[in-house]
């Protein structure tokens, strides 16, 4: 079964500052996808980032980039310029892509909150 | 367009009831999905539909939870006798259900406390 380690339930940065989530999985499958969700206290699960694994390329949405390290299982998260408005906890996740009973549920980590000090 | 959505917002319910909990998906996404989020736990998946089938029920605790889909979009979960071990947040996701390239969209969950 496949498993997803963020090994910092928390971390903290000063405003405009850049920090790096961590997070390592364990998977017997050549084929998958990576996700970052952001979850703030509303509650609301916010897809930030995703990385499919096929591509060497790291993907990166405005602030928020990856370091994708197939080889090493390790899927990074990158904030830059951090912002008030990135304070919460974000979740590293991992999806299978065979169509195949159970190959589409999200399996996560277990979470790193994230603090902005201004 | 609209996001997926999930009623009740929070729900305090007596141990031994019997509690409901509604997604409606966003409008065109065949796939939906029921995960929990506990304290202890962290967040599970529980259910898993295509349409109104549920190819993967791996997730679901115990006999007392269940789970519908009806029209192919509408889905309720259901927890019978509920415990206390039940409080949890109780997410719902969606998504087009078509290729690989899949992604999962969650609604607001449902807190559920059990006293």
């Amino acid at each position: 079964a496949q498993t997803v380690t963020q090994s910092q339930p928390e971390m903290s940065v000063q405003e405009a500052e850049t920090v790096t989530l961590s997070c390592t999985y364990d998977t017997s499958e050549s084929d998958y996808y990576l996700f970052w969700y952001k979850q703030p206290p509303s509650r609301q699960m916010i897809l930030v980032i995703r990385q499919e694994a096929y591509k060497q390329q790291n993907a990166t949405e405005n602030r928020f980039s990856v370091n994708f390290q197939k080889a090493a299982k390790s899927f990074s998260l990158k904030i830059s310029d951090s912002q008030l408005g990135d304070a919460a906890m974000y979740f590293c996740a991992y999806r299978g892509t065979i169509i195949i009973q159970g190959a589409q549920k999200l399996v996560f980590g277990q979470g790193t909150r994230l603090t902005i000090n201004p | 367009g609209a996001g997926v959505s999930q009623s009740p917002s929070n729900k305090v319910t007596e141990k031994g009831k019997d509690v409901e909990l509604r997604c409606d998906p966003i409008s065109g996404h065949t796939a939906l999905y029921w995960y929990r989020q506990s304290l202890g736990q962290g967040l599970e998946f529980l259910i898993y539909f295509q349409g109104n089938s549920a190819p993967d029920k791996s997730g679901l605790p115990s006999d007392r939870f269940s789970a519908e889909r009806t029209g192919g979009s509408v889905s309720t979960l259901t927890i019978q006798r509920t415990q206390q071990e039940d409080s949890a947040v109780y997410l719902c996701a969606s998504s087009l259900g078509r290729d690989r390239t899949d992604t999962q969209y969650f609604g607001p969950g449902t807190r559920l406390t059990v006293l």
